[in-house]
């Protein structure tokens, strides 16, 4: 059964520095997604790609965050400037339709420093 | 962004007990509906879809009261594996880039 992929799986960076986290969508995945989960609380949606193009984004994705899908297979997260509060397990998630089940990543744990 | 509201427990169940889930969402123009299960640390994970007629799935039931706004989850003949947190997520609608909506989770956990 295809999986979504996601590397690495725990970052470490110091603030400031820029991370780069990184998805391998299920190949028949055509809307894809992002969301964090911080220690504890829910998971919380970032950004919803489809078409080479953002359809929605969070109050949370702010100019330091950008997603792109650079060569169709890959599709990743850069956070420009990594904040202490950036700290959070990052998921990518996939679907074929609007309104499909997503599925997810088993997620990139981010610990900033 | 509109809630979805879960109670958190923990909810503690011996094996074999049938243990109820509940879920509220505020947004009335919510499209579809899933429970997702997490375990510690790790991504979330369907467990099922949620119809405005009710589904059955092994020892699962799930049923969606649209008037209400309601979900609840049911799970018979608890197993220790059950334990974990389950998610009520919902897809509010088109507008919102079909981004799934969280609750915080219902923590379960079956006891020998």
């Amino acid at each position: 059964e295809p999986e979504v992929t996601q590397t690495p799986s725990h970052q470490v960076t110091q603030m400031g520095q820029e991370v780069i986290l990184r998805c391998v969508p299920i190949s028949n995945h055509l809307y894809f997604y992002w969301y964090r989960q911080i220690l504890g609380q829910k998971v919380e949606f970032l950004v919803s790609f489809y078409n080479n193009e953002i359809s929605e984004k969070s109050e949370i994705f702010d100019d330091q965050f950008s997603v792109e899908r650079p060569d169709g297979s890959n599709f990743t997260l850069k956070i420009r400037s990594t904040k202490l509060e950036d700290s959070a397990m990052y998921f990518c998630a996939g679907a074929q339709r609007e309104l499909d089940t997503q599925y997810f990543g088993p997620g990139t744990r981010l610990t900033v420093l | 962004r509109k809630e979805v509201e879960q109670d958190p427990g923990p909810f503690n169940v011996p094996e074999g007990a049938t243990v109820a889930f509940n879920c509220t969402y505020s947004n009335s123009a919510s499209q579809s509906f899933f429970w997702y299960r997490q375990d510690c640390r790790k991504e979330p994970k369907l467990l099922m879809s949620v119809y405005s007629s009710g589904n059955e799935d092994g020892r699962f039931t799930a049923q969606l009261n649209r008037a209400s706004q309601y979900i609840s989850l049911l799970i018979r003949d608890s197993k220790l594996s059950d334990s974990a947190t389950y998610l009520c997520v919902v897809n509010p609608s088109s507008n919102s880039g079909y981004a799934l909506n969280f609750g915080k989770g219902t923590s379960l956990l079956v006891t020998p």
